[in-house]
């Protein structure tokens, strides 16, 4: 059973532009969560979902960034215009479960590094 | 709202050294306890987990037991090798019901040979 995945890796962007950031979480996973670590730093919430609908989006900056799981294909995490204060780890994970004591998978992580 | 307060880094012990890294919390109602490790460069792995006051989580020589009285879920390791050298996150859910993570701000440790 692969893990949860993440593409790409590494993504290089310039202030404005738009990044996308994807996950693909482990089969038979509903529910996908979004984490974003800066440097040196724990990880913070951003957004949980289910399949097409967004549960708690209470970590998500109100501007530029947004989330969507939909019924086929991975959840996607699209920031706007991006600036440098966006350079960070942003990571994926994945339950089966709804239910605080479910483990969540995590996958590798992309890092973004805004020029 | 809740919380996760972990013991500043970094740490750096000798092989075969005794590990204790603190965690306390704040959180209302019956939160899940959990410490995940982050090796370098890769995503998070959970370590181990508790659910409810009292209970211990155990895995690969590392153990952590839910202290309700205390508010803390302190991660402990008789002997530490090498290998375990990574961040130390302690973590909790369902404080208010939900469903996310919330993350103390992680602990590096070293071990030397």
């Amino acid at each position: 059973n692969a893990g949860v995945m993440q593409n790409p890796r590494h993504l290089v962007r310039r202030r404005g532009q738009e990044a996308r950031l994807r996950c693909s979480p482990m089969k038979g996973h509903s529910h996908v969560y979004w984490y974003r670590q800066l440097p040196e730093e724990g990880l913070k919430f951003m957004v949980y979902l289910q399949k097409e609908n967004i549960i708690d989006e209470s970590g998500m900056p109100k501007e530029r960034f947004s989330a969507e799981f939909p019924k086929e294909g991975p959840s996607i995490l699209r920031i706007q215009q991006v600036v440098r204060g966006d350079s960070a780890a942003y990571f994926c994970a994945s339950s089966p479960l709804q239910g605080s004591n479910n483990e969540q998978f995590f996958g590798p992580g992309t890092r973004l590094t805004v020029l | 709202g809740d919380s996760v307060t972990q013991m500043e880094g970094p740490v750096t012990l000798s092989e075969e050294a005794f590990l204790t890294i603190n965690c306390t919390y704040t959180a209302t109602g019956y939160p899940s306890l959990f410490w995940y490790v982050q090796y370098p460069g890769e995503g998070l792995q959970l370590l181990l987990k508790a659910t409810k006051a009292d209970d211990k989580g155990s895995n690969k020589g590392f153990e952590a037991t839910y202290r309700k009285e205390t508010t803390s879920f302190h991660l402990e390791k008789g002997s530490v090798q090498v290998s375990d050298s990574a961040v130390y996150f302690c973590a909790l859910s369902g404080g208010q019901g939900a469903q996310k993570l919330v993350f103390g701000q992680g602990t590096r440790l070293t071990i030397n040979p």
